[in-house]
């Protein structure tokens, strides 16, 4: 079974651009979570999506969105791309209707360079 | 607000040593808990979990972790480390099944030949 895939594995941008970053679960997964993970934050929350739902977002400012179609696949763009945005983006996919109660399965992550 | 502490930001051992992963949690009622590991340019892979019932949870690669409430801890200890088990992990915690995580800063571990 293939696991989580992340297009594209890296990109440059420049400041102003925007990005769009693509997540296909693992086959039968419906709830489709991201994350940002830079040095200086750490890990943090993005949002969740579950049956092209978002059940949760985290605190960041509504240039980050996302979505999730029907096959559970599931984008996120950011748009006026900030320097800070540079990050690595890891998207997770769960089987279970509630993320946490099923195992997570991450993606190898999108890395994103703006200059 | 939850938050997840790992105080130590790097540990070296030597291989064959014992290790134990540090972690504290800030939340009133027991949470979900979750130890994941990163190896350099991948995704994170869970190793363990805890949710209820036995504070003594065995995982994937010879790890373990204990949960003590007493002490809103959740460290992860191996018996014996092997040159493998060189990556970064990380203590997630999330406190009321919302399929958000809060994670920790992450722990560097060295392991010397």
């Amino acid at each position: 079974k293939a696991g989580v895939t992340q297009t594209p594995r890296y990109l440059i941008k420049t400041r102003g651009q925007q990005v769009t970053l693509s997540c296909s679960p693992i086959s039968g997964h419906r709830s489709v979570s991201w994350y940002q993970q830079t040095p200086g934050q750490g890990l943090q929350f993005l949002f969740e999506y579950f049956s092209e739902t978002q059940r949760n977002k985290g605190n960041f400012p509504g240039r980050f969105s996302g979505r999730q179609f029907s096959n559970s696949r599931s984008e996120m763009n950011v748009s006026t791309l900030e320097l800070g945005d540079s990050a690595l983006y890891l998207c997770a996919s769960s089987f279970g209707d509630r993320a946490v109660t099923g195992e997570l399965f991450f993606g190898e992550g999108s890395r994103l360079t703006v200059l | 607000a939850q938050s997840v502490t790992q105080p130590d930001i790097h540990i070296t051992v030597s291989e064959g040593a014992s290790l134990e992963l540090r972690c504290n949690y800030s939340y009133g009622a027991t949470p979900y808990l979750f130890w994941y590991v990163q190896s350099p340019g991948q995704g994170l892979q869970l190793l363990l979990k805890y949710f209820s019932g036995d504070t003594l949870v065995q995982g994937i690669k010879g790890f373990e972790a204990e949960f003590k409430r007493s002490q809103s801890s959740f460290n992860l200890r191996k018996p014996s480390v092997h040159w493998s088990d060189a990556a970064e992990y990380f203590c997630a915690v999330d406190s009321s099944n919302t399929g958000k995580l809060i994670f920790g800063q992450g722990t560097t571990l060295q392991v010397k030949p």
